[in-house]
């Protein structure tokens, strides 16, 4: 059965702490892997990664992918208040089906 | 303005009682898709859609009914709903880059008790 496992499932850092959210997958055919930032409303869109070892960056955050040891991370460097969020991570694999993990929640401390 | 809506926002309604919740996209996109977000349960396919006519079943598609007669158009039909369909539900679309779908565009959610 395919799968993607975040971890962790919820994580206190204080601001200007630099954090590292992994999301692990067992996807058939895999063809990409997404990750969005979810305040309290739709999920809205980070990355999307189909090769390994390219780094994507956007500001303080950036995410790679590993095709060989199945898995992606998401690091935000120099966190902020308004870094608070889940982070979800979402894979496409066999016949167009999407799966997401549950998510990490961050919480950013003052 | 590009985007994805969702009708009702929020609903209560009985046990057995049919509903539909509409979703319409403006992006011209192929690929649209259902979700439902409960706690600790993160987002999981309900049912999703590569074209007009095309439509398939996700994770969790027993007790939802979904057609797509119109490409802007991708409405979910609960025949006879029970609690345990109380949820949140996301509408999402996203076009072909390539050979995989592009990111999602999620819709503002459907807030549904089922009591």
């Amino acid at each position: 059965e395919d799968k993607v496992v975040q971890s962790p499932l919820s994580l206190v850092v204080h601001e200007g702490d630099t954090v590292t959210l992994n999301c692990s997958y067992e996807v058939t055919n895999f063809r990409s892997l997404l990750w969005y930032k979810q305040e309290k409303k739709a999920p809205t869109f980070l990355f999307m990664l189909t090769s390994s070892g390219i780094e994507k960056k956007s500001g303080r955050l950036s995410s790679i992918l590993d095709k060989k040891e199945l898995f992606s991370i998401l690091n935000i460097t120099a966190t902020q208040t308004g870094d608070s969020a889940v982070y979800l991570c979402a894979v496409e694999g066999r016949d167009d089906k999407i799966i997401f993990g549950k998510g990490t929640r961050l919480h950013i401390l003052p | 303005e590009a985007q994805v809506t969702q009708n009702p926002r929020y609903l209560i309604t009985v046990t057995g009682k049919k509903l539909t919740v509409t979703c319409s996209q403006n992006m011209n996109h192929e690929y649209m898709s259902w979700y439902r977000q409960d706690p600790g349960l993160g987002l999981r396919q309900i049912y999703y859609s590569m074209n007009v006519e095309v439509t398939d079943k996700g994770d969790v598609p027993e007790g939802y009914k979904v057609s797509r007669k119109e490409k802007r158009n991708f409405p979910l039909i609960l025949e006879s709903p029970s609690p345990n369909q109380t949820s949140l539900y996301f509408c999402a679309s996203s076009s072909l880059d390539g050979p995989t779908w592009d990111e999602q565009f999620f819709g503002p959610g459907t807030r549904l008790t089922v009591l």
